[in-house]
C-alpha cells in the first residue's frame, strides 16, 4: 500500500540551525501539506501546496518557513532559525484531491531544539 | 471563532464493551468532519468521513459516527472493542469547504484493557 515517508524520524539541533524535513508523498498525490503537534497540544496545520506554489498557510508559518518541491517526488519543509518552540512533531500529508479532506499522513518527524 | 473539543483526553474501556469518543466543534458555517486514528509509532490514518448525505457514517474496523447539527457534535462508537483499538484517536474539521485544511481537536487515547 502506498504511504508518504518522513525522514529523518528525530532530528536534535541547536536553537538558531537551520534545518529541512523531508517527505516523500505518495506518487500520484497532487496536494501536499504540512501540520506540526507540539507536545501535549493540538495537531495544527501549517501549509498547503499545490501545482508548485503554496496554496493556503497559517499564521504560524512565518517567514522562518518555507516550502519546497525540489524535485518530481520530494516534499521539504525547512526551518532558517529555529527556535526554542519550534520542537515539536511535523507531519507531512498528501492528498488527490481537494476538498475532501482525506488526507493521507507520514509518521512524522520529531524536532528537538535545545 | 471556529474549534473543535474533544472533551475526553483519555478513555479506558475493557475489551469487547461499546465505547463513545466525543467530538464537538463550534462553527456557524458548513463543515466536514473527520476521525483520524493514530497508533503507536505510525502516522495519522482516516477511519470516517462525513461530507454530506447520512448523517450516520461508517469507517473501517468497525467505528462509526454520528453527525448532530443541531449538538455541533460528532462522535465515535464501536459496540466492542479489541486490544488492538488501542491508540489516539483525532476529531478534525474542515470549516466552510476550506480546501483540506483540517482544525484538529486534542485527541482521544483510547486505551483497551484485557
Amino acid at each position: 500500500e502506498p504511504e508518504v515517508t518522513q525522514t529523518p524520524s528525530h532530528q536534535v539541533t541547536q536553537m538558531g540551525q537551520e534545518v529541512i524535513l523531508r517527505c516523500v508523498p505518495i506518487s500520484n498525490h497532487l496536494y501536499f501539506y504540512w501540520y506540526r503537534q507540539i507536545l501535549g497540544q493540538k495537531v495544527e496545520f501549517l501549509v498547503s501546496f499545490y501545482n508548485n506554489e503554496i496554496s493556503e498557510k497559517s499564521e504560524i508559518f512565518d517567514d522562518q518557513f518555507s516550502v519546497e518541491r525540489p524535485d518530481g517526488s520530494n516534499f521539504t519543509l525547512k526551518i532558517r532559525s529555529t527556535k526554542l518552540e519550534d520542537s515539536a512533531m511535523y507531519f507531512c500529508a498528501s492528498s488527490r484531491t481537494a476538498g475532501t479532506g482525506e488526507l493521507f499522513f507520514g509518521e512524522g518527524s520529531r524536532l528537538t531544539v535545545l | 471563532a471556529q474549534s473543535v473539543t474533544q472533551l475526553d483526553s483519555q478513555v479506558p474501556v475493557f475489551e469487547e464493551a461499546p465505547v463513545e469518543l466525543r467530538c464537538n466543534y463550534s462553527s456557524s458555517v458548513s463543515v466536514y468532519l473527520f476521525w483520524y486514528v493514530q497508533y503507536p509509532n505510525q502516522g495519522l490514518q482516516l477511519l470516517l468521513k462525513y461530507l454530506s448525505g447520512s448523517t450516520l457514517v461508517k469507517g473501517i474496523n468497525g467505528f462509526e459516527a454520528e453527525f448532530n447539527k443541531s449538538q455541533t457534535s460528532f462522535h465515535l462508537r464501536k459496540p466492542s472493542v479489541h486490544i488492538s483499538d488501542t491508540a489516539e484517536y483525532f476529531c478534525a474539521v474542515v470549516f466552510n469547504n476550506a480546501g483540506n485544511m483540517l482544525t484538529f481537536g486534542g485527541g482521544t487515547r483510547l486505551m483497551v484493557k484485557p
